[in-house]
């Protein structure tokens, strides 16, 4: 059984602070890791789709990096804001369907 | 473009009836994909869909089944309903399995009582 694991669960920043968050997920069969955000009310909307070891994939203030050689990726927010609030999940694909990790839940606190 | 379209939004059933649920993916994409969320997991992954063909089921009982139709809308369905069926079910579509990056339906929130 694959094991998406995130961390921290959960996560409170105040306004302004930059944070970041881990993903961990099986270094063989890879094939993409996708980052999606999650907000209360809506659809997870994707963020980045990174393929490649030592991807680096930036939009805005929120940035991940990939290592696929031991299985890890981070999302980074920079100087967060109280919209960025929402869950963030992590997926991979090996030779499978997408397998969710548990999610991040980030509140920004004004 | 428009979006995709989960329908109903929100059910309430009974134990033991059974359940379908709609998923309209966006105009172009082949693949359909099914996604469980219950309090405390993660999105479970049910069934996978290209061009009318179950790729790949997850590990859920035979009661839920699913299928797509030549227009690539996808249907999911859920007999003799148990409690702890209640959940989020999530649609997610995109152009091509190699294709990277889903697209989300709003969820078709069910409640079994």
């Amino acid at each position: 059984i694959l094991n998406v694991e995130q961390s921290p669960q959960s996560l409170h920043v105040q306004e302004g602070d930059s944070t970041n968050f881990t993903c961990s997920f099986p270094s063989s069969n890879f094939y993409a890791l996708h980052w999606y955000r999650w907000e209360t009310a809506k659809s997870p909307e994707a963020l980045f789709v990174m393929t490649l070891n030592g991807d680096e994939k930036k939009k805005g203030r929120i940035s991940a990096t990939l290592n696929t050689k031991e299985g890890y990726s981070y999302l980074y927010i920079k100087g967060s804001q109280p919209e960025d609030s929402a869950t963030y999940l992590c997926a991979f694909s090996g030779n499978t369907p997408l397998v969710f990790g548990k999610g991040t839940r980030l509140s920004v606190i004004a | 473009k428009a979006g995709v379209t989960q329908t109903p939004r929100y059910l309430i059933k009974t134990r033991g009836q059974q359940v379908t649920l709609s998923c309209s993916p966006i105009s172009g994409h082949r693949s359909v994909s099914w996604y469980q969320q219950t309090p405390g997991q993660g999105l479970q992954f049910l069934f996978e869909y290209f061009s009318e063909t179950q790729r790949n089921k997850g590990n859920f009982p035979g009661r839920f089944s699913g299928r797509q139709f030549s227009n690539s809308r996808s249907e999911m369905n859920v007999s003799t309903l148990e409690l702890g069926d209640s959940a989020l079910y999530l649609c997610a579509s995109s152009r091509r399995r190699e294709d990277y990056g889903y697209t989300f339906g709003s969820g078709t929130r069910l409640t079994v009582v």
